[in-house]
């Protein structure tokens, strides 16, 4: 069964603070991962996407690592900011036409002062 | 970049009203939309897959006589929720596919916040 687990499930952390956050999945046959961030009340922006021969990715100071081998994927906040409390969230594809997007749950993360 | 416009954002209705909301690609055009349901602390979850010009596909326990999707336009899809209830309270979300194949980006709508009293 296709799935995406997510940890932790939920993250505080202080302002200026790095983050890793982890995303592991089961899906067959892959095609990419993307990382998206939600914030409370939104529609999911993109912030990554990678495929099977990428490793990492960087946006900003968001950095989204990939092991296809291990199925696994991070992704790294840097020196955090208040603004990057929200849910972050690891989506699958598989390689097949229409297939759709496998979510996982997200990880809340929340940055205090 | 592609944006996708959802409207309306939010909406507060009496138990038995239908409500649509629409999706609109601004940049693009879309032949496949999506369209998802999200309850608190949840993930997004599909509840069936619009293509332009055909019937929606809908997912297992989706009732589609409740749920109703048109896509009439390459930039348009709408969703009716018909003689909506309490349980139908929830996040609705749309999106929209850049082009074709599993690796065009996927862009999603604000969504739409529907509280039926």
């Amino acid at each position: 069964k296709n799935q995406v687990e997510q940890s932790p499930q939920s993250l505080i952390i202080l302002e200026g603070k790095n983050c890793t956050l982890q995303c592991n999945y089961t899906v067959s046959p892959f095609s990419n991962l993307r990382w998206y961030k939600q914030d409370t009340g939104r529609g999911p922006v993109s912030l990554t996407i990678m495929t099977f021969s990428e490793n990492t990715k960087s946006n900003g100071r968001y950095t989204a690592t990939l092991d296809a081998d291990t199925k696994q994927s991070s992704l790294h906040i840097t020196a955090s900011q208040l603004s990057d409390s929200a849910s972050y969230i690891c989506v699958v594809s598989a390689r097949s036409g229409n297939t759709p997007l496998v979510f996982g749950k997200g990880t809340r993360l929340s940055v205090i002062a | 970049g592609a944006v996708v416009s959802q409207h309306p954002s939010w909406v507060i209705c009496k138990s038995g009203t239908s409500v649509k909301i629409e999706c609109r690609s601004l940049d693009f055009q879309a032949t496949t939309m999506f369209w998802y349901r999200q309850f608190p602390k949840q993930s997004l979850m599909l509840m069936a897959t619009s293509n332009e010009g055909s019937k929606a596909t809908y997912e297992q326990g989706v009732e589609k006589d409740k749920f109703l999707i048109n896509h009439a336009s390459l930039t348009l899809s709408t969703l009716t929720v018909t003689s909506a209830h309490p349980e139908d309270s929830s996040f609705y979300i749309c999106s929209a596919r850049d082009g074709t194949g599993p690796y065009q980006p996927q862009h999603f709508g604000d969504g739409t916040r529907l509280s039926i009293l």
